[in-house]
């Protein structure tokens, strides 16, 4: 069975605070995802790595960082919190070598920054 | 991508058959069909996705027209922890984020 582990299911931060949020996945997949959901938006992209080490831009980058030191994890960071990043974050996985490259979710972290 | 349709909500009796239709007319021949759902403040659930043919699994079955301009999910015998946002979702072939439009609001009702 596919999984997808986040670091915690809800999280509050003040503002200013570093923070980070952890993705684990045990289907030995390249593909991992970051998003973030809000009401009336969707889902929003903000970074995605296929290999270790590696890391492309989403939509909206700006004010995240990632990290993907090892092939199951990858590291969502918020350099300095701001309340416009109380969100939905999202973690996803896909393998590249399968031409549909569905993706599987995790539970999600709620993360309200104060 | 190819932008999909899909009705806001809909209801479904538990224990039926429950069909939830998804237009996507601009659809390009690369394209995969891709069916999620979403229970209220949990992650998105991968259900089934397809390219040309039907295809059925242990969740449900996906009806794709000949054309491939529209789809049908179908949950066979709908039950109350099915009620849930359903996402159709058109992406082309190795293509990198999903796109999740409003999706259709299902309640499956006693």
């Amino acid at each position: 069975d596919v999984k997808v582990t986040q670091s915690s299911r809800y999280l509050v931060k003040r503002t200013g605070e570093k923070v980070f949020l952890e993705c684990v996945q045990d289907m030995d997949h390249e593909n991992m995802f970051w998003y973030r959901q809000d009401p009336g938006l969707g889902l929003r992209l903000i970074y995605f790595s296929y290999d270790v080490k590696m890391k492309e831009k989403g939509d909206i980058p700006e004010g995240y960082s990632v990290s993907r030191e090892k092939k199951e994890r990858f590291s969502l960071i918020l350099e300095s919190a701001s309340t416009n990043q109380t969100s939905m974050y999202l973690c996803a996985s896909s393998l590249a070598t399968s031409g549909s490259r569905e993706q599987y979710f995790g539970p999600g972290t709620r993360l309200t920054v104060t | 991508d190819a932008k999909t349709t899909q009705p806001p909500s809909m209801d479904c009796a538990e224990g039926r058959a429950a069909n939830l239709p998804c237009n996507h007319s601009t659809i390009s021949g690369n394209e995969y069909v891709y069916w999620y759902r979403q229970i209220h403040s949990q992650g998105p659930q991968y259900i089934i996705h397809g390219l040309k043919n039907n295809e059925t699994n242990e969740m449900a079955s996906l009806i794709i027209t000949e054309d491939r301009k529209s789809s049908t999910l179908i949950l066979p015998h709908a039950t109350l922890r099915d009620t849930a946002v359903y996402y159709c979702i058109v992406r082309v072939t190795g293509g990198n984020d999903m796109r999740f439009g409003a999706g259709t609001r299902l309640t499956v009702k006693p």
